[in-house]
């Protein structure tokens, strides 16, 4: 079975520093793009970015370029979101999603695997 | 970037009813163009992609049609399964820039 499965949920101070994760099964890891999505308490989604396992090609959205790192270890199969110093604004359900082709990015991608979701709680 | 706009942004629906939901791109994105489903405390899931096209194993109530910049999600008959939250996203854009539409909650009248 295809599956993305993401680690529990965290809860944090702002200033610390955070790796979540997503560990993909069932298939070839690094063939598949893995993207990232936010969702803050009672909003929609917002689109983060995405990466390419195979050659760590990593795209940011602009509203997240420079607030989050994305990353990926191919050889144990795992996508990665960090953040060097959270802030309270970074309270929210983030989610991993995985593409239903593999291959470098296309354009009409289409995301029919999704992780259960990570919850990520910044307060003092 | 490309902009998604939504409306409405909820509604109220009986079971049985006919349900429309618009998604409206700042810019022609052919049809590239994606519907996901979302119920509280659950991640999204897929059900229209290349704006027409039905996921497999989404029942058939469901269609979606459009390109260009408008398109639609209908629900032919609405059942208690599908109150929910509706999501487009387009993915005409680079990687970077696969923006979401805000969403429109359908609620039971």
């Amino acid at each position: 079975e295809v599956q993305l499965v993401q680690s529990g949920a965290e809860v944090k101070k702002p200033g610390e520093s955070l790796k979540i994760s997503c560990k993909g099964s069932g298939y070839s890891f690094p063939s598949y793009w893995i993207g990232w999505v936010r969702q803050m308490p009672g909003k929609g989604l917002e689109w983060m970015g995405i990466i390419y396992p195979g050659d760590s090609d990593t795209r940011y959205s602009p509203s997240f370029q420079g607030q989050v790192t994305i990353s990926a270890d191919k050889s144990i199969g795992t996508a990665y979101l960090q953040w060097s110093s959270l802030k309270a604004s970074d309270t929210a359900m983030y989610y991993c999603a995985r593409p239903s082709t593999s291959g470098y990015f296309s354009r009409g991608i289409v995301f029919d695997i999704w992780g259960q979701g990570t919850m990520v709680t910044v307060s003092s | 970037d490309i902009q998604m706009t939504q409306s409405p942004s909820s509604l109220s629906a009986s079971v049985g009813d006919r349900v429309t939901i618009t998604c409206r791109a700042s810019q022609s994105i052919s049809s590239y163009l994606n519907w996901y489903q979302q119920k509280p405390g659950k991640a999204p899931k897929l059900l229209i992609y290349a704006a027409s096209s039905l996921q497999g194993g989404v029942p058939s109530r469901f269609s979606g049609g459009g390109s260009g910049t408008d398109f639609t999600l209908t629900i032919s008959s609405l059942q208690p399964d599908d109150f929910a939250t509706y999501y487009c996203q387009q993915s005409y854009s680079t990687p970077r820039a696969l923006t979401f539409g805000p969403g429109t909650k359908v609620d039971i009248k």
